[in-house]
């Protein structure tokens, strides 16, 4: 079965650093999206993407943080300067259609743990 | 903005006994999903309902959209120690793509 795939599983970082974290979302898949969760918390919603543009974001995704998708395969999250409070996990997921119809899904990548110390 | 809860936090129940989280929006929401997340490991997509009093059943596990549309339930019959991990729902209002998730139920079944 297709799955998402995210590497580095996990990462550790100085605060002030730039990281970025791939994902290589399911191949015919078109919407593809970045999660973030704080150990023990809920999953929280960073950004959502499609046709190579982001297509809807939270508060939290500020100008510190930008995706792309710089060939076919992979998606990247970047954080510019780490602050303490981004160590968290970060999933990566895709959808085919973007959750519109009712048949649709949602596939979650294993997640890039990222430590910032 | 949205806020979306569930209830309860925890639940610890006996191999065969019943349980059911319940999942309840700020507002008004277009879909809602529902995700199992094992300990350690990533969210995995149960099932989406769409429909205003929608019932979907997948095995054990019966899945419930609300007529307002505000609220959601996941019943699971006759559990199993495979039924452990932190169930979420999580809802889009409005814009499909930025789902807002819930705060969890983390289930554990004693054997």
């Amino acid at each position: 079965e297709p799955e998402v795939t995210q590497t580095p599983s996990h990462q550790v970082t100085q605060m002030g650093q730039e990281v970025i974290l791939r994902c290589v979302p399911i191949s015919n898949h078109l919407y593809f999206y970045w999660y973030r969760q704080i150990l023990g918390q809920k999953v929280e919603f960073l950004v959502s993407f499609y046709n190579n543009e982001i297509s809807e974001k939270s508060e939290i995704f500020d100008d510190q943080f930008s995706v792309e998708r710089p060939d076919g395969s992979n998606f990247t999250l970047k954080i510019r300067s780490t602050k303490l409070e981004d160590s968290a996990m970060y999933f990566c997921a895709s959808s085919p259609r973007g959750l519109i119809v009712n048949t649709d899904t949602q596939y979650f990548g294993p997640g890039t743990r990222l430590t910032v110390l | 903005g949205q806020q979306v809860m569930q209830i309860p936090q925890y639940q610890h129940v006996q191999e065969g006994e019943d349980f059911t989280t319940y999942c309840n929006s700020s507002t008004t929401l277009s879909n809602i999903q529902w995700y199992k997340q094992r300990p350690g490991g990533h969210p995995v997509f149960l099932i989406q309902l769409v429909k205003s009093g929608e019932v979907k059943k997948q095995k054990r596990l019966t899945f419930q959209f609300g007529e307002a549309k505000k609220n959601s339930s996941l019943h699971i019959t006759a559990t199993q120690t495979t039924d452990v991990g932190t169930y979420f729902c999580a809802g889009n209002s409005g814009g499909y793509q930025k789902v807002t998730f819930g705060t969890g139920t983390k289930l554990q079944v004693i054997p």
